[in-house]
């Protein structure tokens, strides 16, 4: 079975410094990681993805993750982040369950950014 | 741009008193789901479509039921809203179920508030 686990619920940073946003995951099968982020009211946008290849992944808005297979983690990083990056961020593993994937969600964590 | 559209953003429904929220695609894809996303938690998959075949999650409630009447449109009802039901319901649509490298596309979500 799949899951995925955000070990911070809340994540406070200043602006301009760099923020890491940490997910492990729990897979017996291929690993098709994900992360959204989602901003007050509204649905949930692609930041980046792994399906294969390289291990570091980059994404919009200046994002980048790093799947690192050995402690099943696929962590969230910027080096410098702005106001506008005050979101929550919600990282998700494909899974196949039946006869359909399935995302499994972790429980989501919010980015402050303070000025 | 093709997208995910819900409507409406915002809706207030009394204790009770049907409501149905509205999903439509451009994207052309033949996966839609719907979700439930309380207050700082993880969306909760209800069910999804792949086509005209509908498939429920075992955990959803029977108050809860979806119509797809063709590729683009796809529709949530809740027939007798309880208090509990009061949260962010957001769309999604994928390419294909099979494929576990598919990005789930998500539209800004329907906040619904019962009275």
């Amino acid at each position: 079975a799949q899951s995925v686990t955000q070990l911070d619920s809340q994540v406070p940073v200043f602006e301009e410094a760099p923020v890491e946003l940490r997910c492990n995951y729990s897979s017996s099968v291929s690993v098709y990681l994900f992360w959204y982020v989602q901003y007050p009211n509204q649905g949930l946008q692609l930041l980046l993805k792994y399906l294969s290849g390289s291990t570091l992944v980059k994404g919009i808005n200046g994002f980048e993750a790093e799947f690192n297979k050995s402690q099943t983690s696929f962590h969230l990083r910027k080096p410098s982040v702005h106001i506008s990056d005050t979101a929550e961020y919600f990282c998700a593993v494909s899974g196949r369950r039946g006869n359909f994937n399935k995302f499994y969600f972790g429980s989501g964590t919010k980015l402050n950014v303070k000025p | 741009d093709a997208m995910v559209i819900q409507n409406p953003r915002y809706q207030v429904t009394q204790f009770g008193k049907p409501v149905t929220l509205s999903c439509s695609q451009t994207l052309n894809h033949n996966v839609m789901y719907w979700y439930q996303q309380k207050s700082s938690q993880a969306p909760k998959l209800l069910f999804h479509y792949y086509d005209k075949d509908f498939n429920n999650e075992a955990d959803t409630p029977d108050n809860f039921q979806s119509r797809r009447p063709n590729t683009s449109f796809c529709f949530l009802d809740i027939r007798s809203p309880g208090l509990g039901d009061a949260a962010m319901y957001l769309c999604a649509t994928s390419r294909a179920r099979l494929a576990g490298k598919d990005t789930q596309y998500f539209g800004p979500g329907t906040r619904l508030t019962v009275l």
